[in-house]
């Protein structure tokens, strides 16, 4: 299957620890998305990569959480000093196009 | 900013259709989307339309598009139980360079037996 990939799919850390996913994204698909959802809400945009530029940043991307795609394919986004209010499910999508493919999170629970 | 509101459950018998109804308020929105989440799931892409159309039809799937009053629907045409999940509408907009997608909180479909 060459959906886009994420890891881990669990991540249970403690307050304050740091943490680090990873998105492979649908090769050749130049866009990519980071979004977080949190139970009973929709997806929010997080922030946003044209190959390796990072283009666009949410006011909700605090200055805790930092995102690289370094050589324009995969990304990681990493959270320091994690809070209880970070616990969501965290979604990365791409896209060459208009349709944009998700792929199945990291739901990060911090105790 | 865009906001885009669904009712929250939709109840439907095995076998009839379901109407899930979306509005947005950006008039600019250029493509409009329906996803599916099911538990512990991420969002599959059903279909999606951009704002010159009205209408697009994909096997079971309809999406109808009132550009005038801002309101998306989605039917499905004989609902099964596989088809019970959250239903999210997503507009994408122009405005802030990200071309993102703005969600909706997602309607829950409830097949009933």
């Amino acid at each position: 299957d060459t959906g886009v990939s994420q890891d881990p799919r669990h991540k249970i850390t403690k307050r304050g620890q740091n943490v680090t996913f990873r998105c492979d994204p649908i090769s050749e698909h130049n866009r990519l998305y980071w979004y977080r959802q949190t139970l009973g809400q929709g997806p929010e945009f997080l922030t946003y990569f044209q190959n390796e530029a990072q283009l666009e940043k949410s006011r909700l991307l605090s200055d805790r959480f930092s995102a690289e795609r370094p050589k324009g394919s995969f990304s990681t986004l990493e959270i320091q000093r994690t809070e209880q209010g970070d616990s969501a499910m965290y979604l990365c999508a791409s896209t060459q196009g208009r349709a944009l493919h998700f792929g199945n999170g990291t739901r990060l629970t911090v105790t | 900013g865009e906001d885009v509101e669904q009712s929250l459950f939709l109840s439907v018998r095995e076998g009839d259709s379901s109407v899930i109804n979306c509005t947005y308020t950006d008039s600019s929105s250029t493509y409009l989307y329906w996803y599916k989440q099911e538990p512990g799931a991420g969002l599959q892409l059903l279909t999606y339309i951009f704002s010159n159309m009205d209408m697009k039809q994909d096997q079971r799937l309809t999406v109808l598009l009132n550009k005038k009053d801002k309101h998306l629907s989605l039917r499905i045409a004989d609902t099964q139980t596989g088809d019970s999940a959250i239903y999210f509408c997503a507009a994408m907009y122009s405005g802030g360079g990200a071309d993102g997608l703005t969600f909706g909180k997602g309607t829950h479909l409830i097949i009933q037996p």
